[in-house]
């Protein structure tokens, strides 16, 4: 089955403490990006990526990296977290980034507090 | 600025009635336009993609129409069934491939 896996689910941690959010897809994507969904906002494009070793800034890029080494793989870092990063994180693929058939798939989402 | 606007933010209707949500956008170049229905606490899932050069694209009971003269597209739903509560995001892409993401309109149908 054609999807994008998250993990974990649900996450709450404390200020500072570094974690990794894991996002990959059996599609055989090229594009990947993460996203952040806050009440009122709508999504965010955190981070993308173009392909292997490609990878750009979103719209809200601070306090996030990511990291491209595999095809299938696109995890989205917290080098220190801060409780303005408390949110729900959507991590979705696509075949390529232009076109109608370019159909992007989300990942079921993963809700992270920052207490 | 490339902005998605979708109105009502919220809507209750009983389950059986019709119902229709707006998008209004100032994306341009604009290369197609998606509505996605996310279930709470799930992924957003695809109902409809629209190029500019389509006025209607039907997906069960939900029907989607464009006008890219006006910027503007609607959902229509047909024959609410209580697994319609969700939210509804109208997404544009640019012709730079980058997707812009309205705020969501939350339905909720009552039995």
């Amino acid at each position: 089955e054609a999807q994008v896996t998250q993990n974990p689910r649900y996450l709450i941690t404390v200020t500072g403490k570094k974690l990794t959010v894991t996002c990959s897809q059996n599609m055989n994507h090229e594009y990947m990006s993460w996203y952040r969904q806050d009440p009122g906002l709508g999504l965010r494009q955190i981070y993308y990526s173009m392909n292997v070793e490609v990878t750009d800034k979103g719209d809200v890029p601070e306090g996030y990296k990511v990291s491209r080494k595999e095809k299938r793989n696109f995890p989205l870092i917290l080098e220190s977290p801060s409780p303005n990063q408390t949110s729900l994180y959507f991590c979705a693929s696509s075949l390529g980034t232009l076109g109608p058939n370019t159909e992007a798939f989300f990942g079921q989402g993963t809700r992270l507090t920052v207490v | 600025k490339n902005q998605v606007e979708q109105s009502p933010q919220s809507l209750i209707i009983l389950e059986g009635k019709n119902c229709t949500l707006q998008c209004n956008y100032t994306v341009s170049p604009f290369s197609n336009l998606r509505w996605y229905k996310q279930d709470t606490g799930r992924g957003p899932v695809s109902l409809t993609i629209m190029t500019f050069s389509e006025n209607t694209k039907s997906n069960g009971r939900y029907t989607a129409t464009l006008d890219a003269d006006t910027k503007q597209s609607s959902l229509h739903i047909t024959a609410s069934q209580l697994s319609d509560s969700a939210s509804y995001i109208c997404v544009v892409r640019s012709n730079t491939g980058k997707l812009i993401f309205g705020q969501g309109t939350t339905l909720q149908v009552k039995p």
